[in-house]
């Protein structure tokens, strides 16, 4: 199971890019990476998982490293809506168990 | 009503007392869990459902009883609980059949609650 490492917070501005880094070097060949968003007094938020591809959705685009040993959250115009705690998990599925740690604290300021 | 809903919203409880909560989801999921979110500490999986039945129970103390009578719903039963007990209790559903399976959770907003 791929242990994943976030900064604890950032901040960006409105309009703005958010570039949200996560680091999973333990990685292993079919597990997915996905990421997830908490809202203050609200349940997590799914947004978005990828295997080896760049993703994109509605929410969301996701880079993933060549070596798959990192990825990258992009928003891509970042609101006041967007600040959040954003969770980057591994998962294979399976009986494997994805484990959410502290995330990343995103502030995004006027 | 769609997705994950989650009653009651807010629980107070003395540390004698017996309640439950209550989770139904109208997704069509197979799979059901709960998590227990204390302040400023990660999500913990406590009980994981598939299928209506149990997979997995990550050594939860006795005083937490799930309950999963059907695929739309999943309870959790509280008794005697502890001040530490005092936690978002979130549940959560996925497609399934199986447990996680490479499909992403969808989460009510959880249980606020406070033992007194």
């Amino acid at each position: 199971d791929a242990k994943t490492t976030q900064p604890p917070s950032m901040d960006c501005a409105e309009g703005r890019a958010a570039n949200l880094p996560c680091n999973h070097s333990t990685i292993s060949g079919n597990e997915y990476v996905y990421w997830y968003r908490q809202i203050h007094s609200q349940g997590p938020q799914y947004i978005i998982h990828g295997l080896k591809n760049n993703e994109t959705n509605e929410m969301a685009s996701l880079i993933i490293t060549e070596d798959r040993k990192s990825s990258t959250l992009i928003l891509p115009h970042a609101t006041l809506r967007d600040t959040a705690v954003y969770y980057c998990i591994g998962s294979s599925g399976g009986s494997y168990i994805p484990t959410f740690g502290r995330g990343t604290s995103l502030i995004v300021h006027p | 009503e769609t997705g994950v809903t989650q009653t009651p919203r807010h629980l107070v409880m003395g540390m004698t007392n017996k309640k439950s909560l209550k989770c139904e989801q109208h997704l069509g999921h197979n799979a059901m869990y709960w998590y227990k979110q204390s302040a400023k500490k990660p999500l913990e999986l406590m009980f994981v459902y598939s299928l209506e039945e149990r997979v997995e129970n990550n050594s939860v103390p006795s005083r937490f009883s799930p309950e999963c009578p059907n695929s739309s719903h999943l309870f959790l039963h509280l008794h005697t609980l502890q001040p530490e007990d005092s936690a978002l209790y979130l549940c959560a559903s996925s497609p399934g059949p199986g447990a996680f399976s490479n499909q992403p959770q969808h989460f009510g907003d959880g249980t606020r609650l406070s033992i007194l």
